[in-house]
């Protein structure tokens, strides 16, 4: 059974720039959560959609934004792009929806300059 | 403000010797916690868990320990073996409809051979 896939593994961008991540979850699988990891803040938790719908959402301003498809994969966009949102963006998927044991995909780095 | 701490960033054990990967949480309305290991440029992998009504769960040469008066939990690696060498987090679980995963900064094991 293929894992979860994060495409592409690593990016580089200006500030100022957009950008969109694409998630595709483990077959069976219809909740994919994004999460943030940066060395000073660890993992934070970004938002979890299930069906199409985002049902869960962190502390992260409008800049950043996701969606699911029917196929249960996800994008995730960050707009206007700043120093700070460098950082290694992981998605994860499980059965349901906030299920206890996720399934994490190896990372996007995103780098900023 | 850390809901989940891990107080040691970084910890070193010899190889067979027991490892002991510490955890507090201040919320007290966490239900479940996991354990996930972290190999670099990989994602996450799911470890061990265990659910708020139970105070030790067993899984091989991990086992996880929780006293919920103290808010703590602990994880125990018997032996440890070099390929144990990882990045450890712990996350927390909150109850009610608005479950999502909240997480520790890490503590990073050194199995020595």
């Amino acid at each position: 059974k293929a894992g979860v896939t994060q495409t592409p593994r690593y990016l580089i961008k200006t500030r100022g720039q957009q950008v969109t991540l694409s998630c595709s979850p483990i077959s069976g699988h219809r909740s994919v959560s994004w999460y943030q990891q940066t060395p000073g803040q660890g993992l934070q938790f970004l938002f979890e959609y299930f069906s199409e719908t985002q049902r869960n959402k962190g502390n992260f301003p409008g800049r950043f934004s996701g969606r699911q498809f029917s196929n249960s994969r996800s994008e995730m966009n960050v707009s206007t792009l700043e120093l700070g949102d460098s950082a290694l963006y992981l998605c994860a998927s499980s059965r349901g929806l906030a299920a206890n044991e996720q399934f994490f995909g190896p990372g996007t780095r995103l780098t900023v300059l | 403000d850390q809901q989940v701490k891990q107080n040691s960033p970084s910890l070193s054990v010899q190889e067979g010797r027991i490892s002991i990967l510490n955890c507090d949480y201040t919320n007290s309305m966490f239900d479940y916690f996991l354990w996930y290991k972290k190999y670099p440029a990989e994602g996450p992998t799911f470890l061990i868990s265990i659910s708020s009504i139970k105070d030790k769960n067993e899984d091989g040469r991990f086992t996880v320990f929780l006293n919920k008066s103290a808010k703590h939990l602990s994880l125990h690696i018997v032996p440890s073996q070099p390929g144990d060498s990882a990045v450890y987090f712990c996350a927390a679980n909150e109850g009610g409809n608005n479950r999502k995963l909240i997480w520790g900064l890490g503590t990073s094991l050194a199995v020595n051979p």
